[in-house]
């Protein structure tokens, strides 16, 4: 099993551009989460997806949107990059909303946007 | 107001001494809590979890933590560091309080001097 894999590894854009970030798991988990990564914040929930067909914010969802393509992919766009969204962003997964199951994280994307 | 809380964004031990890493939250309902440890520019990795039952909780690389109820406290500790232990750790902490979502600590970075 290869995990949560993420695409791609990093990423430079220009103020105004932009890109998707891919996800995807092979674990069979129902749930998949999107976070960002700042210096001295820990990690902050982006969207959530509980289960296919469903989406919910979290923390921090202005200019982002997310699609829950099917089971095992989870995408997160960005549609006009702005400097402040430079960051790392971590996809995650786990088998239910169900609170006492962990999360497993993927390797992460570096954004930098210019 | 929800809210994890690591004391000391940095921590340098010698190889051999103890590790301690503290982590404080707030929530008036029973909560479920996580170690997660990030290697340099890699995805997070758990290192233990408490749910129920013992609140002592081994985990991996020789690392266990202790829920104090009274405390609100989830310290990691591990006898003895070792050179491969430096790394940034993160708490966590899912209650429903906290919408049943993982909310992190900011982290805490561990070095390990020889």
């Amino acid at each position: 099993n290869a995990g949560v894999t993420q695409t791609p590894k990093f990423q430079v854009l220009k103020t105004g551009q932009s890109m998707t970030l891919q996800c995807a798991q092979d674990m069979n988990h129902n749930s998949m989460y999107w976070y960002r990564q700042d210096p001295g914040m820990g990690l902050r929930l982006i969207y959530y997806s509980a289960s296919e067909g469903t989406t919910d914010k979290g923390e921090v969802p202005n200019g982002y949107n997310v699609s829950r393509l099917n089971k095992r992919e989870f995408s997160l766009r960005l549609e006009s990059a702005a400097p402040s969204q430079t960051s790392v962003y971590f996809c995650a997964s786990s088998p239910r909303t169900l609170i006492s199951y962990e999360q497993y994280f993927g390797p992460g994307t570096r954004l930098t946007v210019t | 107001a929800q809210s994890v809380t690591q004391l000391g964004s940095h921590v340098s031990v010698s190889e051999g001494a103890l590790v301690l890493l503290r982590c404080n939250y707030s929530s008036s309902v029973p909560p479920y809590l996580f170690w997660y440890v990030q290697y340099p520019n890699q995805g997070l990795q758990l290192l233990l979890k408490y749910t129920t039952g013992a609140t002592l909780v081994k985990g991996i690389n020789g690392f266990e933590a202790e829920f104090k109820k009274s405390e609100t406290s989830f310290h990691l500790t591990k006898p003895s560091a070792h050179m491969s232990d430096a790394a940034e750790y993160f708490c966590a902490v899912r209650t429903m309080e906290y919408g049943n979502k993982l909310v992190f600590g900011a982290g805490t970075i561990l070095r390990v001097k020889s």
